[in-house]
């Protein structure tokens, strides 16, 4: 069963705003990561954020994590055509040796 | 992070014939992964690659019908067998290095995917 549920499914925002994307799971985790996929190709790795951290940043991006809630956010500012993609959240789930779990995806449409 | 490619990028395929599929990365890395992310899906994996012995499958994959090879830390090779338009998704391999003498977090890192149709 997928342990990570993302939403909203699918997103349209102008260029300049920004998004926001959230990804729910079910079980505890040691760490949530965030991937990017363009147009059915590879995956790129965005952000990694461990079970004992609450947020971290890189660049454009702003990922928060609430162990509580099982919950994740991924915020990308000032967004570009470019960010234009699929966005996945992946769960190692503890004691899971390595197996990320992957949510649904979230499909992002920046208008330029 | 590594570099890591595949090949071949796309084919089209008969029915009932095989694909082998091949991931290299540009450097050692301990775990290497195979996942199959089907038309509008999301990625579900298939099995880890063991260097030197036989993968570890995930429920509702064979060996029979994905056989995996991985000689050594840099390459793996994945077969889909005696395939069907149900195959018809793309496959990618992804890595976990955990030579970096960093703790790992199971941070995995992902090949560009090959993109099998099956007719």
């Amino acid at each position: 069963s997928q342990q990570g549920e993302e939403d909203p499914q699918a997103l349209s925002i102008q260029e300049g705003e920004n998004a926001t994307m959230n990804c729910s799971y079910k079980t505890s985790i040691n760490n949530l990561q965030w991937y990017r996929q363009n147009s059915g190709r590879g995956l790129v790795h965005l952000i990694l954020i461990r079970s004992n951290e609450r947020e971290k940043h890189s660049g454009r991006l702003r990922v928060t994590l609430d162990t509580s809630k099982k919950s994740s956010s991924l915020l990308i500012t000032a967004s570009r055509a470019a960010d234009t993609a699929s966005y996945f959240c992946a769960t190692d789930a503890s004691g899971a040796n390595s197996k990320l779990t992957f949510g649904k995806g979230i499909t992002l449409s920046v208008r330029p | 992070s590594a570099v890591i490619s595949q090949k071949p990028s796309r084919d089209i395929c008969q029915r009932g014939t095989s694909l082998t599929i091949q991931c290299q990365v540009d450097s050692q890395v301990t775990m290497m992964f195979w996942y199959r992310q089907q038309p509008g899906q999301s990625l579900t994996l298939i099995a880890t690659a063991n260097q030197g012995s036989e993968a570890t499958y995930e429920s509702g994959f064979v060996i029979d019908k994905f056989p995996i090879s991985r000689p050594n830390l840099t390459f793996s090779t994945l077969t889909v067998s005696n395939m069907s338009p149900e195959d018809s998704s793309i496959y990618l391999c992804s890595v976990e290095d955990r030579f970096s003498g960093i703790v790992s977090y199971n941070e995995q890192f992902f090949g560009p995917g090959t993109r099998l149709t099956v007719l």
